[in-house]
């Protein structure tokens, strides 16, 4: 089975900060990857899927990149609106496996 | 728009079988997938059918406990749990899957406790 890890666990960060979240998986998956975002007591959004690939109406100040086995995450410039915890999923193969997630907080 | 339904404390051993209905889209098209949230923890995935329930897979902490299925007719999605144990108390999400495979469309999450 893949196994995901995310690092950090806790970015404590300011908003008009850069932030990266670094997402790994225990074998190749290629690009099959997403990240989400989730706020307390609210369903996951997907932000990116197939590694880069930004949602539709998702804003342009995230990003994603990589391919293989090791994955990021950026927000260029975050926003008020962005502090919650966000999840990579891997979609290569079953079972599915999501890493154990990145809380984004006020510094 | 997908809404979870049957969420309820239960006591351990016990069964409980959560529903998922659509309201928006073909759901017949599309492979569904349930995803659960302990209280406090990340996300889990439970398990995935396939859009002609061809196709059925489970997290290895389910299997053997946990039943998917679906109705297309009814545009509904089915999770029947038989022996629950504590841990598996949760929020949990049904939710669909583009045809590559990412997790699109969440539910609201219903909650299951079990507990005695």
């Amino acid at each position: 089975d893949i196994q995901m890890t995310q690092s950090p666990s806790t970015l404590s960060a300011s908003v008009g900060d850069r932030v990266t979240i670094t997402c790994r998986a225990s074998q190749s998956i290629s690009y099959w990857l997403a990240w989400y975002q989730q706020k307390p007591g609210k369903a996951p959004k997907l932000l990116i899927y197939t590694a880069s690939n930004l949602e539709s109406g998702v804003p342009s100040r995230f990003s994603g990149s990589g391919s293989g086995t090791e994955f990021t995450l950026t927000i260029g410039s975050l926003q008020p609106d962005d502090f919650a915890t966000y999840y990579c999923q891997q979609y290569h193969s079953y079972p599915r496996a999501f890493g154990q997630g990145t809380k984004v907080e006020f510094k | 728009q997908l809404v979870e339904s049957g969420g309820a404390l239960v006591k351990p051993g016990g069964s409980l079988r959560l529903s998922c209905t659509d309201s928006g889209f073909t759901f017949s098209s599309y492979g569904m997938n349930w995803v659960r949230q302990a209280p406090g923890k990340g996300l889990e995935w439970v398990s995935s059918i396939s859009d002609s329930s061809v196709y059925i897979y489970y997290a290895d902490s389910v299997k053997g406990r946990f039943t998917v299925s679906r109705d297309n007719a009814k545009k509904s999605l089915f999770l029947q749990m038989n022996s629950l144990r504590a841990e598996d108390t949760a929020v949990y999400y049904c939710a669909r899957n583009r045809p590559a495979g990412e997790v699109d469309y969440w539910g609201q999450g219903t909650l299951v406790t079990v507990s005695s």
